[in-house]
C-alpha cells in the first residue's frame, strides 16, 4: 500500500525566511496531497492541498509543489511569523483507494523571532 | 454550517475497562466518517471509516471496534483497554471521496490508559 515518507522531523528557521518540507510517496497512483497544522494539544487544521493535474499551487504565503515523476511534494512557507510555529502533516490519497488518507510522520516547524 | 462535535474531550481510564468515544455531524447528511489514532509525538494512523450508516470498513483495529448507529454519529470502543492505546483520536468527515472533497477533523479525544 501506499507510504508517505516525511524527510524533515524538525526544521528550525528564523522569522521572515522561508521554510521548506519533504515529502515523497509510493503509489504512482495516489492524486490528492494535503497539508495540516497541528498546533500543540490541538488537532489537525487543512492548511493547503494539491491534486495532481497540477504541479504548483500557492495560498498567501504557501507553496506546494508536485514533481509526479520522482514522487515528491513540498511544502514552502515564505516570509515565516512565530505564529507558523507547529507540527506540519502531508498526507497523501488516490482517487481509487480514495477511503484512505495516508499520513508523513510529521515536521516540528519552529520560527525563532 | 457543518460541525463536528467529538466527547468526551479528554479520558483516564485503567486498563482492561471499557471505552466509549463518540462523534457527530450536523449539518450535512450522509457524511463519510473516519477515526484516526495519534500517538504521543507520532503521526496519525487511520483505523476506521464509514460511508454509510450501519457499515464500517477496517484499516487498522488495534483492539478497536467502530461503529455507525445513525448517518451523523460515529462510535469507537473497545471492552477492554491496553496501554497502548493511549494517544489522540480524531474524527473526521467527507461528503465526498478524501480526493474530491473538503476533509475536516473534530478536535479530538486525548485518552491516557493507565
Amino acid at each position: 500500500g501506499e507510504k508517505v515518507e516525511q524527510h524533515e522531523s524538525t526544521l528550525s528557521v528564523r522569522e521572515g525566511d522561508s521554510a521548506v518540507i519533504n515529502c515523497t510517496y509510493t503509489d504512482t497512483a495516489s492524486s490528492y496531497f494535503p497539508w495540516y497544522k497541528q498546533e500543540a494539544g490541538k488537532s489537525l487544521h487543512f492548511v493547503i492541498d494539491i491534486r495532481s493535474n497540477v504541479d504548483r499551487k500557492q495560498s498567501q504565503r504557501l507553496i506546494v509543489l508536485l514533481d509526479k515523476k520522482a514522487k515528491r511534494f513540498s511544502l514552502h512557507i515564505t516570509a515565516t511569523q512565530p505564529e507558523d510555529s507547529a507540527i506540519y502533516f502531508c498526507a497523501a490519497s488516490t482517487s481509487s483507494g480514495s477511503w484512505q488518507l495516508i499520513f508523513g510522520s510529521g515536521t516540528q516547524l519552529t520560527v525563532m523571532p | 454550517a457543518q460541525t463536528i462535535h467529538q466527547w468526551p474531550v479528554a479520558e483516564i481510564k485503567a486498563v482492561g475497562s471499557p471505552l466509549s468515544l463518540g462523534c457527530t455531524i450536523k449539518g450535512k447528511s450522509s457524511p463519510n466518517l473516519y477515526w484516526y489514532w495519534q500517538a504521543t509525538g507520532g503521526t496519525l494512523q487511520q483505523l476506521f471509516y464509514s460511508i454509510t450508516v450501519g457499515q464500517v470498513e477496517s484499516v487498522v483495529q488495534l483492539n478497536l471496534s467502530a461503529s455507525r448507529p445513525k448517518d451523523d454519529q460515529f462510535i469507537l470502543s473497545t471492552e477492554k483497554l491496553l496501554l497502548s492505546h493511549s494517544g489522540f483520536y480524531l474524527c473526521a468527515w467527507s461528503l465526498g471521496r478524501i480526493a474530491n472533497s473538503d476533509y475536516t477533523f473534530g478536535s479530538g479525544t486525548r485518552l491516557l490508559v493507565i
